[in-house]
């Protein structure tokens, strides 16, 4: 079946450190990949996306590259600020007909 | 710009209480779910609808009821609460499944069963 492994933390990082947040896959077919963030006391939100193998999606200083050959899709940061203190969500959308399948969430803590 | 809107944000109920979570999205969605985020669990799916007048069952049904009368409303009915039915109730929806599209969120509600 499909499913998504991402590693669930607690991260926790001083300001301005590189983040690197691990996700991998399983999926018939051709998934698109999605990565979503949750800000305390809020819902999900769209952080960057990607469609097809090797399309890197990109968003507030995001990157995460569409990996077939090794079923990955790592979220990357440069350089993380308080602001980015939040919960990470690796998600795949699979075959039409297909519920979105979640990962279990990262929370990730920026100290200043 | 409304998206999924819920309703209510905050709920407090006694066990066996029953009430009704309101979601509505006016972006033409065919797709609508109900997931429970627990801590430690991630989001866990309730139920789903593919369209008007269909819906069917995600990972953890037990004691939840929906139904989809129009396009725009998904209701989730908690028919007899318990206390293991506390959580974080999020509404989502999505243009189709199985596309390049996204999983739009509501801002969720907080329901605590004494």
């Amino acid at each position: 079946g499909n499913s998504v492994t991402q590693m669930e933390g607690p991260v926790t990082l001083s300001e301005e450190a590189f983040l690197t947040i691990n996700c991998t896959y399983t999926a018939t077919g051709y998934p698109s990949l999605f990565w979503y963030v949750q800000y305390p006391g809020e819902g999900l939100q769209l952080l960057l996306k990607a469609t097809k193998a090797d399309d890197k999606g990109s968003n507030k200083g995001f990157e995460a590259t569409y990996r077939k050959e090794t079923t990955s899709f790592h979220l990357e940061k440069g350089s993380v600020q308080v602001s980015d203190s939040a919960v990470y969500f690796c998600a795949l959308s699979p075959l039409r007909g297909q519920n979105f399948v979640f990962g279990p969430g990262t929370r990730l803590s920026v100290l200043p | 710009n409304a998206g999924v809107t819920q309703t209510p944000k905050f709920q407090v109920l006694k066990t066996g209480q029953s009430m009704t979570l309101q979601c509505a999205q006016d972006m033409n969605h065919e797709y609508m779910s109900w997931y429970r985020q627990d801590p430690g669990m991630g989001l866990r799916l309730i139920h789903y609808s593919v369209g008007a007048g269909i819906t069917d069952q995600g990972e953890v049904p037990n004691g939840y009821n929906v139904s989809r009368s129009t396009t725009e409303d998904f209701p989730l009915r908690l028919l007899s609460a318990a206390p293991s039915q506390t959580s974080v109730y999020f509404c989502a929806s999505s243009l189709v499944t199985g596309s390049t599209g996204e999983l739009f969120f509501g801002e969720g509600s907080r329901l605590t069963v004494l």
